[in-house]
């Protein structure tokens, strides 16, 4: 079965600091692959997404993340966190184009 | 324009009874998406429709489950004689068209709780 995985369940970083969240999806095949943020009680939002075109992907929000197929790896990251960004992270592939295979999300904490 | 809605968004229910929820795609999107997200299982995909076709089914987790799309609108998820383990979020998204070019659009939840 395809899978997403992501490293941390937690990351928490100072104001300021870089920001890296890190996923590995099963190379069966390349899939598409996408990074969705969730606010607290709010709905999942598209931060970025990479369907074979360029390999370093820019988002919303001054969020990025590079696709590595030698390491299978699609990490996202921010040079420097704001307290806004706080929230759930959820790396995601689309293996069948259809339906989206979302890996167990990285809480964000970002201290002042 | 607005976005997808879904009701209610909260839900308490006793242990055997039957639940519906409900979904409002954004206008003119063909495909609609059903998703759960639950302590022990993370986000799963439960089904999908796109247009008038038989929808994807693989995902629903037992035939308690089950979901319609009425006049490529309107969707209603129906889970009967509900158990505890189905507590959780269940999400829906609607897309432009189906497959990995269209963005998929979620709704803010509706959280059901199994007393």
């Amino acid at each position: 079965a395809q899978s997403v995985t992501q490293l941390d369940s937690h990351v928490s970083v100072s104001e300021g600091t870089p920001v890296l969240l890190r996923c590995n999806y099963s190379s069966s095949y390349s899939p598409s692959l996408f990074w969705y943020v969730q606010h607290p009680n709010k709905g999942l939002q598209l931060l970025l997404k990479y369907t074979s075109a360029a390999t370093l992907v820019k988002g919303i929000n001054g969020f990025e993340a590079e696709f590595k197929k030698s390491e299978t790896s699609f990490h996202l990251t921010k040079p420097s966190a704001h307290m806004s960004d706080a929230a759930e992270y959820f790396c995601v592939g689309s293996y069948a184009g259809n339906m989206l295979t979302f890996g167990g999300g990285t809480r964000l904490m970002v201290k002042p | 324009g607005a976005g997808v809605s879904q009701s209610p968004s909260n839900k308490v229910t006793e242990k055997g009874k039957d639940v519906e929820l409900r979904c409002d795609p954004i206008s003119g999107h063909t495909a609609l998406y059903w998703y759960r997200q639950s302590l022990g299982q993370g986000l799963e995909f439960l089904i999908y429709f796109q247009g008038n076709s038989a929808p994807d089914k693989s995902g629903l987790p037992s035939d308690r489950f089950s979901a319609e799309r009425t006049g490529g609108s309107v969707s209603t998820l129906t889970i009967q004689r509900t158990q505890q383990e189905d507590s959780a979020v269940y999400l829906c998204a609607s897309s432009l068209y189906s497959g990995i070019s269209y963005e998929q659009y979620f709704g803010p939840g509706t959280r059901l709780t199994v007393t």
